[in-house]
């Protein structure tokens, strides 16, 4: 079974730009988490993604955004690029459905985001 | 607000030797999980085991286990007889069973071994 894919691995852009990861999750992984890691910040939520609906949000200015297809694959969205965005942006999938026990994420290797 | 705090941001040990990372987290709800998480130089976050704060009994996995105190809100991983592959960053993590479902993460302990 393939594992969670995200494209691109590396990504260098400019101030001011706008950008678009995408995230391929597990087949039959319905849910889909973003999550932004910092060395400063650590790790913290973004959004997540079920059934082509957002359904739980972190808090991050509107520039940032995301969207899922009827695939499940996800996107995620960062307009007008601000050099406190470069991170490592993870994607993580799992099978959770509704609020029965939690079920396991699983996580892409990350896309490298640098702003210059 | 949940919070997770890891207050080792190095650790080292001597391969086949024994380390426990620590982790303690803050939440007001009484049901929940608890996370461990290790992140190689490949960037590719691995779960090493989890607790449900329900459960009593400590949660192990071959050469990992947790020492997981809910009254405490403590929740530190050992590792056994160490091994150079475990080296890595090391991330404690909990989520809500409620309906916000988002993982809150520690910083991350980076842990050396030493051959």
């Amino acid at each position: 079974k393939a594992g969670v894919t995200q494209t691109p691995r590396y990504l260098i852009k400019t101030r001011g730009q706008q950008v678009t990861l995408s995230c391929s999750p597990i087949s039959g992984h319905r849910s889909v988490s973003w999550y932004q890691q910092t060395p400063g910040q650590g790790l913290q939520f973004l959004f997540e993604y079920f059934s082509e609906t957002q359904r739980n949000k972190g808090n991050f200015p509107g520039r940032f955004s995301g969207r899922q297809f009827s695939n499940s694959r996800s996107e995620m969205n960062v307009s007008t690029l601000e050099l406190g965005d470069s991170a490592l942006y993870l994607c993580a999938s799992s099978f959770q459905q509704g609020l029965e026990p939690y079920t396991e994420a699983f996580f892409g290797q990350g896309t490298r985001l640098t702003v210059v | 607000a949940q919070t997770v705090t890891q207050s080792q941001p190095e650790m080292s040990v001597q391969e086949a030797e024994t380390v426990t990372l620590s982790c303690t987290y803050d939440t007001s709800e009484s049901d929940y999980y608890l996370f461990w998480y290790k992140q190689p130089p490949s960037r590719q976050m691995i779960l090493v085991i989890r607790q449900e704060a329900y459960k009593q009994q400590n949660a192990t996995e071959n050469r990992f286990s947790v020492n997981f105190q809910k009254a405490a809100k403590s929740f530190s991983l050992k590792i056994s007889d160490s091994q150079l592959g475990d080296a890595a960053m090391y991330f404690c993590a909990y989520i809500g069973a409620g309906n916000n479902r988002k993982l809150i993460w520690g910083l991350g302990t980076s842990l050396a071994v030493n051959p």
